[in-house]
């Protein structure tokens, strides 16, 4: 396994349009987190999973997005009528559990013109 | 409110100038302290968890110390390729939380 992997790594979209991104976590972590980051900004919690289930989602994940994880493998995330204030960098991360380190794929940096 | 505020914003160096980056921190009940580091346009790279006061991890370049409200990353004679954002975060209940980050440059 060479780590957690993300698809695409760039999306350019016009405003109103709906995107789908994807994220293959390590096989053996069962956990798997949604960021999202800014320029010149630390990476901001979305959501998480444990395995297939939803467990936590921040106040920054509007009704626009939507997140899941079938059979607990890989996760998407998509953004519905995406507007200029959602270009950013997406960061998927998976891991092995509570207190231990996430591994970060390469992100998926999205473009709404 | 669990929070994390990383200091300075920027720091310039010239090789071989050794310095310190500063991440003081509140949280309801440390889970650990993590330290990234994140090169442009890529997802952070894991460098170091501390769990508690005292602890201190090294790897090359690079030493990681942890007290009751802050986490010190000292670099020792960085080299240009040292140059990123290194970002802290705590583990805050079930997920991490960062802070901005510091931008090192360091250059010949």
């Amino acid at each position: 396994d060479t780590g957690v992997s993300q698809d695409p790594r760039h999306k350019i979209t016009k405003r109103g349009q709906n995107v789908t991104f994807r994220c293959d976590p390590i096989s053996e972590h069962n956990r798997l987190y949604w960021y999202r980051q800014t320029l010149g900004q630390g990476p901001e919690f979305l959501t998480y999973f444990q395995n297939e289930a939803q467990l936590e989602k921040s106040r920054l994940l509007s009704d626009r997005f939507s997140a899941e994880r079938p059979k607990g493998s890989f996760s998407t995330l998509e953004i519905q009528r995406t507007e200029q204030g959602d270009s950013a960098m997406y960061l998927c991360a998976s891991s092995a559990g509570l207190g231990y380190g996430y591994t970060f794929g390469s992100g998926t940096r999205l473009t709404v013109v | 409110e669990d929070q994390v505020t990383q200091s300075p914003e920027a720091l310039r160096l010239q090789e071989g100038e050794s310095s310190s980056l500063n991440c003081s921190y509140t949280v309801s009940g440390l889970r650990g302290l993590f330290w990234y580091r994140q090169d442009p346009g890529k997802g952070p790279e894991f460098l170091f968890t501390l769990y508690s006061a005292g602890e201190e991890k090294e790897k090359e370049r690079l030493k990681a110390t942890l007290t009751k409200k802050e986490s010190f990353l000292h670099i020792t004679a960085p080299k240009p390729e040292d140059s990123a954002t290194y970002l802290c975060a705590v583990q805050a209940a079930d997920k991490l939380i960062f802070g901005t980050g510091t931008r090192l440059q360091v250059f010949p």
